[in-house]
């Protein structure tokens, strides 16, 4: 079946530091892969995605490269400012499949000190 | 181009009622998917509708139901609610089965006391 396994937080960074969020995934065919973000109080923002193997998303700084080997999605950001602080979570879906939904992985909490 | 929009953004229930959400999805998007968010359980998929029929259900109990209309807006129903049905649900839309990508409303905070 499909699944997302991805790096337990809580993560708190000093501003201006290197970002690694780890995220693996177990599918059984070809999917798309999405980092989403979610701020206080609020519902789910994509913030990127990759829908084929060696594909690179990127947005506002922060980029994940699909790797098919490692079956891996790891999510990277060069220099973190407060704002970024949030919950990030990967996820992966397989269109074309009975099963075209969205499954997640549990969340990493990022705190962003100034 | 206006987002996902979710009707109440909170609510409060006790044990046996029932309730109704909305979700408004954006415009000309046909598909709508349901998830329940808890901090046990994390994000985990209820069902999507397409068409105004249910194409796809997660693993939830019968109490758990929705339904789509013709202009594509969606509810779900829980019904005798228990404790354990407190959480945030989210709506999301996408313009159709075939699009990979899914766009978040703000969700629905029920509380269930």
């Amino acid at each position: 079946g499909n699944s997302v396994t991805q790096m337990e937080g809580p993560v708190t960074l000093s501003e201006e530091a290197f970002l690694t969020i780890n995220c693996t995934y177990t599918a059984t065919g070809y999917p798309s892969l999405f980092w989403y973000v979610q701020y206080p109080g609020e519902g789910l923002q994509l913030l990127l995605k990759a829908t084929k193997a060696d594909d690179k998303g990127s947005n506002k700084g922060f980029e994940a490269t699909y790797r098919k080997e490692t079956t891996s999605f790891h999510l990277e950001k060069g220099s973190v400012q407060v704002s970024d602080s949030a919950v990030y979570f990967c996820a992966l879906s397989e269109i074309g499949t009975g099963a075209n939904n969205l499954f997640f992985g549990t969340g990493t909490r990022l705190t962003v000190i100034p | 181009k206006a987002g996902v929009t979710q009707t109440p953004r909170y609510l409060i229930k006790t044990r046996g009622q029932q309730v109704t959400l909305s979700c408004s999805p954006i415009s000309g998007h046909r598909s709508v998917s349901w998830y329940q968010q808890t901090p046990g359980q994390g994000l985990q998929f209820l069902f999507e509708y397409f068409s105004e029929t249910q194409r796809n259900k997660g693993n939830f109990p019968g109490r758990f139901s929705g339904r789509q209309f013709s202009n594509s807006r969606s509810e779900m129903n829980v019904s005798t609610l228990e404790l354990g049905d407190s959480a945030l649900y989210l709506c999301a839309s996408r313009l159709d089965r075939g699009t990979d990508t899914q766009y978040f409303g703000p969700g629905t905070r029920l509380t269930v006391l």
